[in-house]
C-alpha cells in the first residue's frame, strides 16, 4: 500500500510570504502529526490531528497552523515566513494517537526561506 | 523537560563492529520507539518497546529498556555501511504524542 506522501518536496519562499504544505497519510490512518526538523534541534513537534480534530499542539507561534480533512489528508500553513522557519517539515501517520503504535513518516518538505 | 538526552551525539565505527546508542528520559513512559533517518529523508520505524518489556530484538538490532534508570539503548551488531544514518528515540509519555530526542549520528567506516 502507498506510504505517506508529502508535497511539495522542496520549496523556496521569501521572508514574509506564507506557505501551505500537504500530507496524505496511509490509507486507514486517522492520526497525522507534523514535525519541524532543523540541524541540531532534532524533531520538534508541531501538532497532531485525529479525525479532523487537533489533539495536540507544540510550542510554536500562532503563525503555524494546520487542519485535517475528512479523508484524513492534512495541511499545515505557515504565515509571515521568517528565515528561521527554514527546515525539513515531516509528516507522520499512524493508526492511533500517541506512541503505542508505530508512526510512518513521509519524505518531508524542505522549506527554504530567503 | 521530559525529553532527556541521547548519547553520543555522533559515533564513528569500523564496518563489522557493534554500535550502541543510548537514550535517557526524565519522567515515566508508556512506550519507547527507535527510528532511523537517512540523510535528509523521512524516519523509518525500527522497534517499539513497552514499559513492561526489558528487551526486544529485530534482526541485528537489540533494544533494552531500564525503567528504573529511565534509559534505553539500541545495539546494532555487525554494522554495515548501509547502517550509516541518524538514530532517534521517541518517548511516549502518555500525552498522546511522541517526543523525539536530538538523535545520534552514526557513521560506519568501510
Amino acid at each position: 500500500k502507498a506510504g505517506v506522501t508529502q508535497t511539495p518536496r522542496y520549496l523556496i519562499k521569501t521572508r514574509g510570504q506564507q506557505v501551505t504544505l500537504s500530507c496524505s497519510p496511509i490509507s486507514g490512518h486517522r492520526s497525522v502529526s507534523w514535525y519541524q526538523q532543523t540541524p541540531g534541534q532534532g524533531l520538534q513537534f508541531l501538532f497532531e490531528y485525529f479525525s479532523e480534530t487537533q489533539r495536540n499542539k507544540g510550542n510554536f507561534p500562532g503563525r503555524f497552523s494546520g487542519r485535517q480533512f475528512s479523508n484524513s489528508r492534512s495541511e499545515m500553513n505557515v504565515s509571515t515566513l521568517e528565515l528561521g522557519d527554514s527546515a525539513l517539515y515531516l509528516c507522520a501517520s499512524s493508526l492511533a494517537l500517541g506512541g503505542a503504535v508505530e508512526a510512518f513518516f513521509g519524505q518531508g518538505t524542505r522549506l527554504t526561506v530567503v | 523537560s521530559q525529553q532527556g538526552e541521547e548519547d553520543p551525539q555522533a559515533l564513528s565505527i569500523q564496518e563489522g563492529e557493534n554500535a550502541t546508542m543510548n537514550c535517557s528520559y526524565k519522567t515515566s513512559i508508556n512506550n519507547l520507539q527507535w527510528y532511523r533517518q537517512n540523510s535528509g529523508r523521512g524516519l523509518v520505524h525500527l522497534i517499539l518497546i513497552r514499559s513492561n518489556e526489558r528487551e526486544k530484538h529485530s534482526g541485528r538490532l537489540r533494544v533494552t529498556l531500564d525503567t528504573s534508570k529511565k534509559s534505553s539503548s539500541l545495539l546494532i551488531t555487525a554494522s554495515r555501511a548501509a547502517d550509516t544514518a541518524s538514530y532517534f528515540c521517541a518517548k511516549d509519555f502518555g500525552n498522546e504524542k511522541l517526543t523525539f530526542g536530538t538523535g545520534t549520528r552514526l557513521t560506519i567506516i568501510p
